[in-house]
């Protein structure tokens, strides 16, 4: 049962542009929401965060937005650079996961120079 | 240490051996959990310590798998008599409160 889902698989995108990466959830009592970048190779890094009180958090060129109505979540990174090519998985946990956070399956961002 | 270390990077090894994945993680987290990554799936949740109490096995797949934590220090996967379905990487991560620091992960390779 996968309770964070990340339709899109893949995503390209011109540098410059706006990337914008969407998540899904089923468990109304999930409340803190992240987004992590991971390289080849490497494991996944922290991005930006969320918690369910706010709607929306910013950081640089990254800001993530949440719906709680309709258990949607995005990051958005504007303006898109070759840098930010990886794959970018979302997660979320709630006081009654016990700290375990559930991923999303990720979407591969492809910035193109 | 500075992050979360994993060791080995990469492990081959033939079906029906065991093998044993360590992670050190970063002093001072409580919280250490266990994530595998298979070819295009999401992180799937193996099992989760939290200080000195019992551990969360609840996502070991099988009881081929089993983790070993000493205190608040190193941990260790064991997986017994490996499968070719065992293959993936294998993420450790630690926490002190909400939010985790990822090692680079263990892949294994089950000929």
């Amino acid at each position: 049962d996968q309770q964070v889902k990340q339709n899109s698989p893949s995503l390209s995108v011109q540098e410059g542009r706006i990337s914008i990466l969407n998540c899904d959830y089923t468990n109304s009592m999930f409340d803190y929401f992240l987004w992590y970048k991971k390289y080849p190779a490497e494991g996944p890094t922290f991005l930006i965060s969320i918690s369910s009180i706010k709607d929306k958090n910013e950081d640089g060129r990254f800001t993530v937005f949440l719906n709680k109505s309709a258990k949607h979540l995005s990051l958005h990174i504007v303006p898109s650079q070759p840098g930010d090519s990886a794959v970018y998985f979302c997660a979320a946990s709630g006081r009654d996961t016990g700290n375990q956070f559930y991923f999303g399956t990720g979407t591969s961002l492809t910035v193109i120079p | 240490g500075a992050g979360v270390s994993q060791s080995p990077s990469n492990k081959v090894t033939e079906k029906g051996k065991d093998v044993e994945l360590r992670c050190d993680p970063i002093s001072g987290h409580t919280a250490l959990y266990w994530y595998r990554q298979r070819l295009g799936q999401g992180l799937e949740f193996l099992i989760y310590f939290q200080g000195n109490s019992a551990p969360d096995k609840s996502g070991l797949p099988s009881d081929r798998f089993s983790a070993e934590r000493t205190g608040e220090s190193v941990s260790t996967l064991t997986i017994q008599r490996t499968q070719q379905e065992d293959s993936a990487v294998y993420l450790c991560a630690s926490s002190l409160d909400r939010g985790y620091t990822f090692g680079s992960g263990t892949r294994l390779t089950v000929v």
